[in-house]
C-alpha cells in the first residue's frame, strides 16, 4: 500500500531557485495538507486543501504556492527559494471528518545554500 | 493564533515503568484532538483521535483521556518499553476549519 508518496525525498537548492514538492495519496482523501518541520518548532501548517478545488493558507504560507490538481495530487512550490524554507516538509491526507487522522508521507528534506 | 502546548519536551524513563504527557489546548470552539507516535527518521503515525469531552481510548500499553472542558488531554504509557522511544504530538482542530495546529511534542526515551 503506497499511502502518501512524496517526492524527492531530498533536494538541494541554491537561493533564488524554484522548485516544485509533489505530494499523491492514493486512499481516496478528500483533505491534504503541507507542513514542515523544523527544529523546536514542531510542525507548523504551510497551506491545506480541504476538497478537491479548495486551498487555504495555513500558519506560514509566505513564499509559498500549492496546487490541488485533482483529487489525488497536492504539490507545493517555492518560487524563489531562500535560506529560511530549508526544512523538512511533510505531506498528509485525510478523509475529513472530525474522527479520521492524518496519514502523512515520508517527508522531504530540503536544503537551500 | 491557538497554542497548543505540550509538556514535558522531553522524558527519560526505565523500562517497565509508567509514565503520561500532558496537551493542553483553548477550549473554545473545539472540533477534535490527534495524537501521533513519531519515530525518528520516519513519519508521524495516528494513536488515537478523540472528539467528545471524557472521551478515554485505549491500544495496548497506551491510553489517552480528554477533557475539553478544561482544555488537556492525557497520554498514559503503562510498562514503557525500549521501542516506546519516540516524539509523541497532540494536534487540535477547531470547529470550523480544517486546519490542525501541533504541539511541539513530548520526546520519550525508555531505557534498557
Amino acid at each position: 500500500n503506497a499511502g502518501v508518496t512524496q517526492t524527492p525525498k531530498f533536494q538541494v537548492l541554491k537561493t533564488g531557485q524554484s522548485m516544485t514538492l509533489q505530494c499523491a495519496q492514493d486512499m481516496n482523501h478528500n483533505s491534504m495538507y503541507w507542513y514542515r518541520q523544523d527544529p523546536g518548532m514542531g510542525l507548523r501548517l504551510i497551506y491545506y486543501s480541504a476538497s478537491e478545488g479548495t486551498t487555504d493558507k495555513g500558519e506560514v504560507p509566505n513564499g509559498y504556492n500549492v496546487s490541488r490538481l485533482n483529487k489525488r495530487e497536492f504539490s507545493l512550490r517555492l518560487e524563489s527559494a531562500a535560506p529560511s524554507q530549508t526544512s523538512v516538509y511533510f505531506c498528509a491526507s485525510s478523509l475529513g471528518g472530525s474522527d479520521q487522522p492524518q496519514h502523512f508521507g515520508d517527508g522531504t528534506r530540503l536544503s537551500i545554500l | 493564533i491557538l497554542n497548543v502546548e505540550q509538556s514535558p519536551q522531553s522524558l527519560h524513563v526505565q523500562e517497565g515503568d509508567s509514565t503520561n504527557f500532558t496537551c493542553s489546548f483553548p477550549s473554545s470552539n473545539f472540533y477534535a484532538l490527534h495524537w501521533y507516535r513519531w519515530e525518528t527518521a520516519k513519519s508521524p503515525e495516528a494513536l488515537f483521535v478523540m472528539t467528545l469531552n471524557g472521551d478515554e481510548k485505549k491500544k495496548g500499553r497506551i491510553s489517552a483521556t480528554l477533557n475539553t472542558k478544561e482544555g488537556y488531554s492525557y497520554l498514559y504509557i503503562k510498562g514503557s518499553q525500549p521501542e516506546d522511544s519516540a516524539t509523541y504530538l497532540c494536534a487540535l482542530r477547531s470547529r470550523g476549519t480544517y486546519k490542525y495546529i501541533f504541539g511541539t511534542g513530548t520526546r520519550l526515551k525508555v531505557l534498557a
